[in-house]
């Protein structure tokens, strides 16, 4: 079964240094997604992806993040000066469609999520 | 805009049934509901659509109320492998907002 994957499981890095999560969403899905999740709480939106842009983006995603599909399969999550508030799981999802299209009725596959540690 | 989950935790024993709350300000379009284990990725369960129609987990169902504002999630003779975080996510445009989560833990 096709699956979403996920690299580093595990990154720790200092604060103020960079980062980039890398993922590899399902191959036939056009829309990509970064949520977080930080130890205990809920599972927040960051940023969805389609055709090679931004679809959408919380109010997280300020200019110290961004993303970017590098070729025909990455996805990646870059995160600039990092903080220690930026410690948590970090998931990708993808979509065959956008949420409200084929009358909501896609489902979201996540990856395995990278553990990101700020010291 | 994120969907509010009633209770926050609840205990179970293996065999007993669950109900899960999910509340929005606003009526749902649809409602999809993801199980997540401790350390693990969410999981995706099913959907419940506008008309009641349910696509995803056999021994899964939901319902909305009459206003469409509340989904509610049925779990019947539940299992240990029940045991997890439950979470709605309503869907917006271009994504999914989640709700605030149920710890579910299924006792032997």
């Amino acid at each position: 079964e096709p699956e979403v994957t996920q690299t580093p499981s595990h990154q720790v890095t200092q604060m103020g240094q960079e980062v980039i999560l890398r993922c590899v969403p399902i191959s036939n899905h056009l829309y990509f997604y970064w949520y977080r999740q930080i130890l205990g709480q809920k599972v927040e939106f960051l940023v969805s992806f389609y055709n090679n842009e931004i679809s959408e983006k919380s109010e997280i995603f300020d200019d110290q993040f961004s993303v970017e599909r590098p070729d025909g399969s990455n996805f990646t999550l870059k995160i600039r000066s990092t903080k220690l508030e930026d410690s948590a799981m970090y998931f990708c999802a993808s979509s065959e469609y956008a949420p409200v299209l084929a009358g909501g009725t896609y489902e979201q596959y996540f990856g395995p999520g990278t553990r990101l540690t700020v010291t | 805009q994120q969907p509010v989950q009633s209770p926050q935790a609840v205990i179970l024993r293996e065999g007993e049934d669950a109900v899960i709350n999910c509340s929005s300000s606003k009526a749902l379009y649809s409602v999809h509901w993801y199980r997540q284990k401790h350390g693990e990725a969410p999981v995706f369960l099913m959907i419940l659509l506008k008309g009641g129609e349910q696509k995803g987990h056999e021994k899964i169902s939901a319902s909305f109320n009459e206003k469409k504002q509340q989904s509610s999630l049925y779990l019947t003779a539940s299992q240990l492998s029940y045991s997890g975080t439950y979470f709605c996510g309503t869907p917006a445009p271009n994504n999914l907002f989640f709700g605030t989560g149920t710890r579910l833990t299924v006792i032997p």
